[in-house]
């Protein structure tokens, strides 16, 4: 099964701020990577797909990279609706596993 | 826009069987697969499976022992049903409508809410 770690695991930011968070996965799993985001009491959404796609509908303000086992997501200029946990995703191989979430906090 | 909407108990006793339905509103049940995920507190979370509009399915193997997921698409729902719970089943139940393309690489998108299930006697 492959690992997929994530750093850090809570990031604390004020709002205009940047923020990266990456995904390291112990294997190379190609760009089959997806990211979501998790607000309290809403549905996980994805925002990301195939390590650097984004979805219709989502901010430019959020974008990814990354392929082989090193991957990355930037939210540039990051606003205060952007508080929520950070999931990775890799589906390289069944079953797919994921990260373990990094949370990121609005000062 | 597909909606997706957990239901079923809370509370399930240890060793019995945990069932969970997922319902759809709007939108084409052929267009996905549906699949399963849990994740217990402080966990990341977990595939659990995954059914076909044909009811072809397919599990993650750490749970396919005590897994089964049906669909009836009449109904616009899938179901969920784990066998011989513990407190290890514990976790927030979501249901998800699954993409794959033709390398089998997919996504979960979309999501329900999640439906909190604490197995506890």
């Amino acid at each position: 099964e492959i690992v997929l770690t994530q750093s850090p695991d809570f990031h604390s930011v004020t709002p205009t701020e940047k923020v990266t968070i990456t995904c390291r996965a112990s294997q190379n799993i190609g760009d089959h990577l997806n990211w979501y985001q998790h607000k309290p009491d809403q549905s996980p959404k994805l925002l990301i797909r195939y390590a650097s796609e984004s979805l219709s509908g989502v901010p430019s303000r959020f974008s990814a990279s990354g392929s082989g086992t090193e991957f990355s997501l930037t939210i540039n200029s990051l606003e205060a609706e952007d508080g929520a946990t950070y999931y990775c995703h890799q589906t390289s191989t069944l079953p797919g596993t994921f990260g373990q979430g990094t949370k990121v906090e609005i000062k | 826009q597909v909606q997706l909407q957990e239901s079923g108990p809370g509370l399930v006793k240890p060793s019995e069987t945990l069932s969970l339905i997922c319902s759809v509103s709007d939108g084409s049940m052929t267009s996905y697969s549906w699949s399963w995920i849990r994740q217990a507190a402080g966990k990341r979370p977990e595939w659990i499976g995954r059914v076909l509009s044909s009811g072809t399915t397919e599990y993650n193997p750490s749970l396919k022992s005590r897994v089964t997921i049906s669909i009836d698409t009449s109904k616009r729902q899938f179901s969920l049903s784990v066998t011989s719970v513990t407190a290890a089943d514990t976790a927030v139940y979501f249901c998800a409508g699954t993409f794959f393309d033709a390398e089998g690489v997919h996504w979960f998108d979309p999501w329900g809410r999640g439906i909190l299930v604490t197995v506890s006697s």
